[in-house]
């Protein structure tokens, strides 16, 4: 079974600009997160979708955004680049027993390498 | 507010030396516990999931122990090898929520 992908791989960009980052999660899981991997804050959770609803978010500024499409394949976006939005952008995929639920394993993809100048 | 500690940061063992990573929560009231390594620039790999009523998981050389009431768990890893050097990386998830809050993790270094 294929694992999480993610893209692209690496990225470069300028302040100010916008960017989209794609995830594809295992096939049949259902919830996505993401999350953000500075060497100085470690990972911080961005936010979670399940079945195209964002049902948790962490706390970062309105300019992180994202969204699950009907396939599960989720996307996030950040608009108005700021330097300090260079990190590794994870994301991890699980399959809950239930729509509540959240004991199942996550499993992260490789991630999204982003520098912004 | 979740916090999750491990001890130590850095680690440095000769190869086939047993070694055991902690990592402490200060809410315990979680759903489940899980283990992850991190290799340079790459993704997580998971390695073991505790739920909040088990004690312990194992997977090949690998055990963790999850102790919720003293809100502590180890990573316990026998006859280490280089392959083993990475970053180890415990994390909490509290009740119906996704959201995982990780520690800054152990950097474990094994040499030949």
């Amino acid at each position: 079974k294929a694992g999480v992908t993610q893209t692209p791989r690496y990225l470069i960009k300028t302040r100010g600009q916008q960017v989209t980052l794609s995830c594809s999660p295992i096939s049949g899981h259902r919830s996505v997160s993401w999350y953000q991997q500075t060497p100085g804050q470690g990972l911080q959770f961005l936010f979670e979708y399940f079945s195209e609803t964002q049902r948790n978010k962490g706390n970062f500024p309105g300019r992180f955004s994202g969204r699950q499409f009907s396939n599960s394949r989720s996307e996030m976006n950040v608009s108005t680049l700021e330097l300090g939005d260079s990190a590794l952008y994870l994301c991890a995929s699980s399959n809950p027993r239930t729509s509540g639920g959240s004991g199942e394993t996550q499993y992260f993809g490789p991630g999204t390498r982003l520098l912004v100048l | 507010k979740q916090e999750v500690t491990q001890i130590p940061a850095a680690l440095s063992v000769p190869e086939g030396e047993n070694l055991v990573l902690n990592c402490s929560f200060t809410d315990s009231a979680i759903y489940n516990l899980q283990w992850f390594r991190q290799d340079p620039g790459k993704g997580l790999t998971s390695l073991l999931l505790i739920q909040s009523s088990q004690r312990e998981q194992t997977s090949g050389r690998l055990n963790a122990s999850l102790d919720k009431s003293s809100g502590r768990s180890t990573l316990y890893i026998a006859a280490s090898q280089p392959g083993d050097s990475a970053t180890y990386l415990c994390a909490v998830i509290r009740g119906s929520n996704y959201k995982l809050t990780f520690g800054k993790g152990t950097l474990l270094t094994v040499n030949p």
